[in-house]
């Protein structure tokens, strides 16, 4: 069946310096590639998105990338703050529109 | 974006009892989702919430013990039915397709904020 496979699962960094979480998916007819920030308590929230008909995404400080042929795709994150800190989760999804998720990353920014 | 609300937010309740959990959107939505999230994990897709028919269901989702409504395009209701210990997570619905005031189109997915349940 469909799968995503997300890595790592912690992440640990320093304040200023940059987080790439990474991803792999099974499924050859996904088209949809979101990221969510999940804060403690609260609902995933969509942070950043990348269709298959680009390579590259980039918004202030988060970028995502796409490889279709490798079927990876990584978030990038650069000059990481405290508040970055959260549960990021990558997902795919195809005309269906249902999101299959990685397993989630906790990313600690330490200040 | 738009309002997505769920009621309740949490709630205790007893084996063999049923829990309906509403998700309510303040914008037309195409398309609503059931996802479970239980603690420290990912996300898992329940079902599709599909207007005016049966929802469709994931594998390892049952309709007797998930069953669904979507009775128009800016509410739906998930029911867990006899509930047991193992029924306790987060339930999430989700929309996708949405529409807001001003003909502006959202063709991402969004979530509500979630019932907590816990089943003794």
């Amino acid at each position: 069946g469909e799968n995503v496979e997300q890595h790592p699962s912690t992440l640990s960094v320093q304040e200023g310096d940059s987080a790439v979480i990474k991803c792999t998916y099974s499924d050859s007819a996904s088209n949809y590639f979101p990221w969510y920030k999940q804060e403690l308590g609260k609902r995933p929230q969509l942070i950043i998105d990348i269709r298959s008909n680009v390579g590259e995404k980039k918004d202030q400080r988060i970028a995502v990338t796409l490889n279709k042929t490798a079927k990876h795709f990584s978030l990038h994150i650069t000059e990481t703050q405290p508040e970055d800190s959260a549960v990021y989760f990558c997902a795919s999804s195809s005309n269906t529109g249902k999101l299959i998720f990685g397993q989630g990353t906790t990313l600690q920014v330490k200040p | 974006s738009a309002v997505i609300s769920q009621k309740p937010s949490r709630d205790i309740c007893q084996r063999g009892t049923s829990l309906t959990i509403q998700c309510q959107v303040d914008s037309q939505v195409t398309m609503m989702f059931w996802y479970r999230q239980q603690p420290g994990q990912s996300l898992t897709l329940i079902a599709t919430a599909n207007q005016g028919s049966e929802a469709t269901y994931e594998s390892g989702f049952v309709i007797d013990k998930f069953p669904i409504s979507r009775p128009n395009l800016t509410f739906s209701t998930l029911t867990v039915s006899n509930m047991s210990p193992e029924d306790s997570s987060i339930y999430l619905c989700s929309v996708d397709g949405l529409w807001v005031a001003g003909g502006t189109f959202y063709n991402e997915q969004f979530f509500g904020p979630g019932t907590r349940l816990t089943v003794l």
